[in-house]
């Protein structure tokens, strides 16, 4: 199993331009998540899918969108990057939360993306 | 909206020294969950507390619960260079989705 899968891993743009960060589980995962980690604010989230074909908005959702057309990917957008959207991007996956018992809802992420816009 | 803290951000410690990093939630949570992320890595679930006053240990790691469910903290008995990382808690929002702190950035001298 290779878990969750992210690409690419680097990548560089000019303002204006725009790019499709992919991710992709092969654990049957319900729920799909894309964060953003900056320094010293931690994980933001940007955008999740609790399920094929629906998507919600997170904390920072602006100047993202996000599509899952199929169970195991869960893609991220930039239409127009910013030097604002300079980060390093992880995906992460989980079965529903639970709260107690055994379905603890952790998280599985990927290596994640190192954007940087110009 | 909800907000997760961690203090401090940044830890320096000497090899075989204890470390602790604290975690406060801004609302009562259901559980709380801790992540450990080595440099140029990624994050990796480490545990999940969901009583209050809860505590679990993993070797040298002990996970505390507050009385309140509020709060929360990690501690590592006797650092060793293998625990260089930086350490996040969080917590389920109003949408059960998590919240991640700030992080603890640890740095252990050999």
């Amino acid at each position: 199993n290779a878990g969750v899968t992210q690409t690419p891993k680097f990548r560089v743009l000019k303002t204006g331009q725009s790019m499709t960060l992919l991710c992709a589980q092969d654990m049957n995962h319900e729920y799909m998540y894309w964060y953003r980690q900056d320094p010293g604010m931690g994980l933001r989230l940007i955008h999740y899918s609790v399920g094929e074909g629906t998507t919600a908005k997170g904390e920072v959702p602006d100047g993202y969108n996000v599509s899952r057309l199929k169970k195991q990917n869960f893609l991220l957008g930039l239409e127009s990057a910013a030097p604002s959207q300079t980060s390093v991007y992880f995906c992460a996956s989980s079965y529903p939360r639970g709260g107690t018992g055994k379905n603890t809802g952790e998280l599985f992420f990927g290596e994640g993306s190192r954007l940087t816009v110009l | 909206g909800q907000q997760v803290m961690q203090i401090p951000q940044y830890q320096h410690v000497q090899e075989g020294e204890d470390f602790t990093t604290y975690c406060n939630s801004s609302t009562t949570l259901s559980n709380i969950q801790w992540y450990k992320q080595r440099p140029g890595g990624h994050p990796v679930f480490l545990i999940q507390l969901v009583k209050s006053g809860e505590v679990k240990k993993q070797k040298r790691l002990t996970f505390q619960f507050g009385e309140a469910k509020k709060n929360s903290s990690l501690h590592i008995t006797a650092t060793q260079t293998t625990d260089v990382g930086t350490y996040f808690c969080a917590g389920p929002n109003a949408g059960n989705m998590l919240t991640f702190g700030g992080g603890t950035r640890l740095m252990v001298k050999p």
